[in-house]
């Protein structure tokens, strides 16, 4: 268990509406990733940050911002959800002492349906 | 772009048997690979990492190789057990010049299936 904890589990909503899906360590990683999982498309990176209020886009970044303020919480937010953006958000973490070529470690996933 | 690829798509065998899985990938310039499982509904757990440098990872009934110049990975799974059952996928990582997209690079995932 790498510490990771993402909130909301699951969650409904409206087309058009904001939603912040929160990512959570316990263990001072330095890296923090937000991945989407479709079928057919398997994963692929929203956004990533290396270290705090440093972030940089991943393959699938429109239509998605993120903040890092503190080095345990990477939250990612739908600034207005659409239908497209309803899939499974994982989180990661890697890079304990600032390796980013380390193992991801991945949290539980929050699956997000957008109406 | 790297692009990974893993077959087969799915996989079903009896309980018992050593299989292999493949996954391969197009930019040799790569950092690491690393092995995941995923059961139905659930999160990656992470199996195996290989470095560049490296040619191979043991753990217990799992062995992965790479091999950069051919731009290829197995997962050998020993012994195989109905709890291997699940979806394994394999992930490259590597370096863009000029930043963005530095992350994990996902093949679609091999779908295992141990018949008991």
């Amino acid at each position: 268990d790498a510490g990771i904890t993402q909130s909301p589990r699951h969650k409904v909503t409206e087309t058009g509406t904001p939603v912040t899906l929160r990512c959570h360590q316990t263990e001072n990683h330095r890296y923090m990733y937000w991945y989407r999982q479709d079928p057919g498309h398997g994963l692929r990176l929203i956004h990533y940050s290396y270290g705090v209020k440093d972030t940089d886009k991943g393959e699938v970044s429109d239509g998605y911002s993120v903040s890092r303020s503190k080095t345990e919480d990477f939250l990612l937010t739908l600034e207005s959800a659409t239908s497209s953006q309803t899939s499974v958000y994982f989180c990661a973490i890697s890079g304990t002492s600032g390796g980013e070529s380390e193992a991801q470690y991945f949290g539980p996933g929050t699956r997000l349906t957008v109406l | 772009k790297q692009e990974v690829t893993q077959i087969p798509a799915a996989l079903s065998v009896p309980e018992g048997e050593n299989l292999v899985l493949n996954c391969s990938f197009t930019d040799s310039a790569i950092y690491n690979l690393q092995w995941f499982r995923q059961d139905p509904g659930k999160g990656l757990t992470s199996l195996l990492l290989i470095q560049s440098s490296q040619r191979e990872q043991t753990s217990g009934r799992l062995n992965a190789s790479l091999d950069k110049s051919s731009g290829r990975s197995t997962l050998y799974i020993a012994a195989s057990q109905p709890g291997d059952s699940a979806t394994y996928l394999c992930a490259g990582y590597s370096m863009y010049s000029g930043g963005g997209a530095d992350g994990l690079t996902f093949g679609k995932g091999t779908h295992l299936i141990i018949q008991p």
